[in-house]
């Protein structure tokens, strides 16, 4: 089955600790990106990398940060400079070139105790 | 003024009818556009993608677009109780770096039977 995978799909960190959230597709995408979602709100745009080895800043990058060393995998790190980790964070991936589709893995709820 | 705006809701309607979303875009060089239905706790699934002026039909879903007027609209015809949901809208402005959505706050809609 091809897909995108996130895990965990809950996870609890306590203030001061960073936390990685792990994102895999087996779509043989080029693109992949990282969203948050807070409650009653669109999605806004973390990270995203167009190809392995380069990643750029979305709208909201600061306390974050990601890395692309294999074309499958993109992980977040959630670090203790993000005030407000506390949401839905959602992993996308699209083939790139013309093809603008994004879909998304099935998320990973993080909450800060 | 927000990028992407949604029409407020909720929005409910009865089983049946139809449903119609409704979503605006603040920069005229916007290209590409995306519906996705997220249901409560999960991802964002991608329903329809439309690049070009007219409509654009699949199955019960009619996505509709006028860059004249920076509208695009999400028709679902014969509307059942599992398309109660929050739809979301999606955009790639013109001139952004490839891939970057920017998402609208969602619409939420109801079918009652």
């Amino acid at each position: 089955d091809g897909g995108i995978t996130q895990s965990p799909k809950y996870l609890f960190r306590k203030e001061g600790q960073n936390v990685t959230l792990s994102c895999e597709q087996n779509l043989n995408h080029d693109a992949m990106y990282w969203y948050r979602q807070d409650p009653g709100q669109g999605l806004r745009l973390i990270y995203y990398s167009q190809i392995v080895n380069d990643f750029q800043k979305g709208d909201i990058a600061e306390g974050y940060s990601v890395s692309r060393e294999k074309k499958e995998s993109f992980p977040l790190t959630v670090t203790s400079a993000q005030k407000n980790p506390t949401a839905f964070y959602l992993c996308a991936s699209s083939r790139g070139g013309t093809y603008n589709e994004q879909f998304f893995g099935p998320g990973t709820r993080l909450t800060v105790l | 003024q927000k990028e992407v705006e949604q029409n407020s809701g909720p929005l409910s309607v009865p089983e049946g009818a139809i449903a119609s979303l409704n979503c605006t875009y603040s920069d005229r060089g916007s290209q590409s556009f995306f519906w996705y239905r997220q249901y409560s706790g999960k991802s964002p699934e991608l329903i329809m993608f439309i690049y070009s002026n007219g409509d654009k039909e699949d199955g019960r879903f009619t996505a509709q677009l006028n860059k004249a007027s920076q509208y695009v609209s999400l028709l679902i015809r014969d509307s059942q109780p599992s398309d109660s949901a929050t739809y979301l809208c999606a955009v790639i402005a013109g001139g952004t770096s490839y891939g970057k959505l920017t998402f609208g706050q969602g619409t939420i809609l109801t079918v009652h039977p």
